[in-house]
């Protein structure tokens, strides 16, 4: 079965780091693009950043550009994002999610792991 | 950018009737070449992760059920909800992947049953 879990949230003080990891199972890991989204407590979604397959290229939503970095560990089909210089308004789930082969949407989806930026 | 709205923000219905929701891009994401909408519909239950519903503006997500479809190209979609079950008690997400590897999302409709 097809999973993914996140980890790493947690309480930070504003100007801290953490960094997030996503545990993914159940499937070819290393030829699927993978990707961070938000959600602010009662509010929508908001797309973080997306990594190739072969974690040769990276983006970013320009507002979050600079402060935090995806990356990835296919030998380890494990998904990752370092947030820096942390702010109030960065408070929010994460959820980490598959793109889908072919087609752009998010077929799958984890938990989510909630981080809470706050002194 | 990419900006999809939606309407209304919320509705309710009586169970068995039908819902339509609806989203709108800022501009046309239907790609030329292979004729294809690059809109997605996503479901979000009270305290789970978003869950895929429909993709390319009308194809549905594996095990969704028939009562959902969606429709509309180019500018205009419409995610309809044939005949309301309590469990679609849920908000609802348009995302555009027109501008892939980036992506936009709609700010929700809410479905409760009146």
């Amino acid at each position: 079965e097809v999973h993914l879990v996140e980890s790493g949230g947690g309480l930070v003080q504003p100007g801290g780091s953490l960094r997030l990891s996503c545990a993914a199972s159940g499937f070819n890991f290393n030829i699927y693009w993978m990707t961070w989204v938000r959600q602010a407590p009662g509010k929508g979604l908001e797309w973080v950043a997306n990594i190739k397959p072969d974690g040769s290229g990276q983006y970013y939503v320009d507002s979050l550009k600079g402060r935090f970095t995806i990356s990835r560990d296919n030998a380890k089909n494990s998904l990752y994002l370092q947030m820096n210089s942390l702010r109030a308004e960065d408070t929010a789930i994460y959820y980490c999610g598959r793109e889908g082969r072919y087609m752009g949407a998010f077929d799958v989806w984890g938990q989510g792991t909630m981080v809470t930026v706050s002194s | 950018d990419i900006v999809l709205t939606q309407s209304p923000d919320s509705l309710a219905v009586s169970l068995g009737e039908r819902a339509t929701i609806n989203c709108k891009s800022s501009q046309s994401i239907l790609y030329n070449s292979n004729n294809q909408n690059y809109l997605a519909w996503y479901q979000q239950k009270p305290g789970q992760p978003p869950k895929l519903l429909i993709y390319w503006a009308s194809t549905r997500g594996s095990g969704v059920p028939d009562r959902f479809s969606g429709s509309g190209s180019g500018t205009d979609f419409t995610l309809t909800i044939s005949s309301l079950q309590a469990e679609d008690v849920a908000i609802y997400y348009c995302q555009q992947y027109y501008n892939t590897p980036t992506f936009t999302f709609g700010p929700g409709t809410r479905v409760d049953i009146k």
